[in-house]
């Protein structure tokens, strides 16, 4: 089984400040860990991934996120966050020994960013 | 390139109307899936495809749900005698299938509103 809890479900920050949005997931093997993004009546939108390698992964849009195997967490990080950030955040997960390719979603952040 | 496609891209229809929706995935990839977006569920998986063929099915909710894929290509979820709970945004999602952990890339979605 795999699953993914994003225990916020709103994050506020100011523009200019860090913005970091969490995700822990579960599974029982190695996971595959993802996010994405959802503007307003839009698709969602990759964002990064970590398969294996370097626990800090860089993304799109001055996105970054780190893999933490002892907390099975895989927070999205921004240095400074812009009003543009304000959108819909879901992380997901696959169990790379899972025989289905489906990714399993957390329930989605809000991230509003204020001028 | 072109991303994946979706039509329509809303859709109204009374209950106990069946209807088609279409997914045109990016062109080279092998793997489709559709899910569900609604309001209290979150992002729910329903099928995937490799190829045309569906190993797995599972998550279609019930009997009413039925999906072909056709030349390795377009896609169709047909939901008949469509319910009122039926109601989402149902997204589909195309990747390379080799290694299956490549990122899922979403069409726009098709807003689907059972009254």
């Amino acid at each position: 089984a795999q699953s993914v809890a994003q225990p916020e479900d709103q994050v506020n920050v100011a523009e200019g400040n860090p913005l970091t949005v969490k995700c822990t997931y579960s599974v029982s093997g190695n996971p595959y860990l993802f996010w994405y993004v959802q503007y307003p009546n839009r698709g969602l939108q990759f964002l990064l991934k970590y398969i294996t390698g370097d626990n800090l992964v860089k993304g799109s849009y001055g996105f970054e996120a780190e893999f933490n195997k002892s907390q099975t967490s895989f927070h999205l990080k921004k240095p400074s966050a812009l009003v543009s950030d304000s959108a819909l955040y879901f992380c997901a997960v696959r169990d790379i020994r899972s025989n289905d390719y489906k990714l399993s979603f957390g329930a989605g952040t809000t991230v509003t960013v204020r001028a | 390139g072109a991303g994946v496609s979706q039509s329509p891209s809303n859709k109204v229809t009374e209950k106990g109307k069946d209807v088609e929706l279409r997914c045109d995935p990016i062109s080279g990839h092998t793997a489709l899936y559709w899910y569900r977006q609604s309001l209290g569920q979150g992002l729910e998986f329903l099928i995937y495809f490799q190829g045309n063929s569906a190993p797995d099915k599972s998550g279609l909710p019930s009997d009413r749900f039925s999906a072909e894929r056709t030349g390795g290509s377009v896609s169709t979820l047909t939901i008949q005698r469509t319910q009122q709970e039926d109601s989402a945004v149902y997204l589909c999602a195309s990747s390379f299938r080799e290694p299956p952990s490549y990122e899922q890339y979403f069409g726009p979605g098709t807003r689907l509103t059972v009254t």
